[in-house]
């Protein structure tokens, strides 16, 4: 069962371009969350996503990001005219539907991450 | 919304002594408080998670207390090892939400 797959691991891009991060769950998992991490610092939630709905994206900033987890594919977030601030890793996470047999719904586990680097 | 505070920021220890990381949240409705490991340069790691109907739980040399009426919870780590180094993130669930809120974590250092 393989974990959690983010590509690109890392991605440069000049200010102003679009950078698109791509994230496959688990199998069996229908739950997405996508964090940011700056340098030295902690996990900042940004969107929670089930399959072609998103349910809180109260972490992610109005303006230029957006995220979408289709019914077939990955899940995307979608950061538009990057800015040197957009710096940072984001990670992806998932966790199996809630209300299953296992005690386990609450458990997120981490993808590698994506390495966005603004230049 | 959910503030979570993780004491200490470092913590140097020696190999084979133990390890105390504490984190306090303010939502009384909050229910799961899972840690994670993190290497450098890494993914962050689920260790060891308590819900709320349960007091402590243990897994060989990591163990999780929590105290609801206090509102805080705490990782354990005995007899720490080299390997145990990395920044450890304590996070709760807000209540009614799936989302984890996370404490500012606690870069270990264990010196053999």
């Amino acid at each position: 069962n393989a974990g959690v797959m983010q590509n690109p691991r890392h991605l440069v891009r000049r200010r102003g371009q679009e950078a698109r991060l791509r994230c496959s769950p688990m199998k069996g998992h229908s739950h997405v969350y996508w964090y940011r991490q700056l340098p030295e610092e902690g996990l900042k939630f940004m969107v929670y996503l089930q399959k072609e709905n998103i349910i809180d994206e109260s972490g992610m900033p109005k303006e230029r990001f957006s995220a979408e987890f289709p019914k077939e594919g990955p899940s995307i977030l979608r950061i538009q005219q990057v800015v040197r601030g957009d710096s940072a890793a984001y990670f992806c996470a998932s966790s199996p539907q809630k209300g299953s047999l296992s005690d386990s719904y609450n458990e997120q586990f981490f993808g590698p991450g994506t390495r966005l680097t603004v230049l | 919304g959910e503030n979570v505070e993780q004491h200490p920021s470092t913590l140097s220890v020696q190999e084979g002594d133990s390890a105390v990381i504490k984190c306090t949240y303010s939502d009384s409705a909050s229910n799961y408080f899972p840690w994670y490991k993190q290497e450098l340069g890494k993914r962050p790691q689920l260790i060891i998670d308590i819900r709320s109907n349960v007091g402590e739980k243990k897994d060989q040399r990591i163990a999780v207390t929590l105290n609801k009426t206090a509102k805080h919870f705490s990782l354990h780590i005995t007899e720490t090892q080299p390997e145990d180094s990395a920044v450890y993130f304590c996070a709760v669930t807000q209540g009614g939400s799936e989302k984890l809120v996370f404490g500012k974590g606690t870069k270990l250092t264990v010196n053999p």
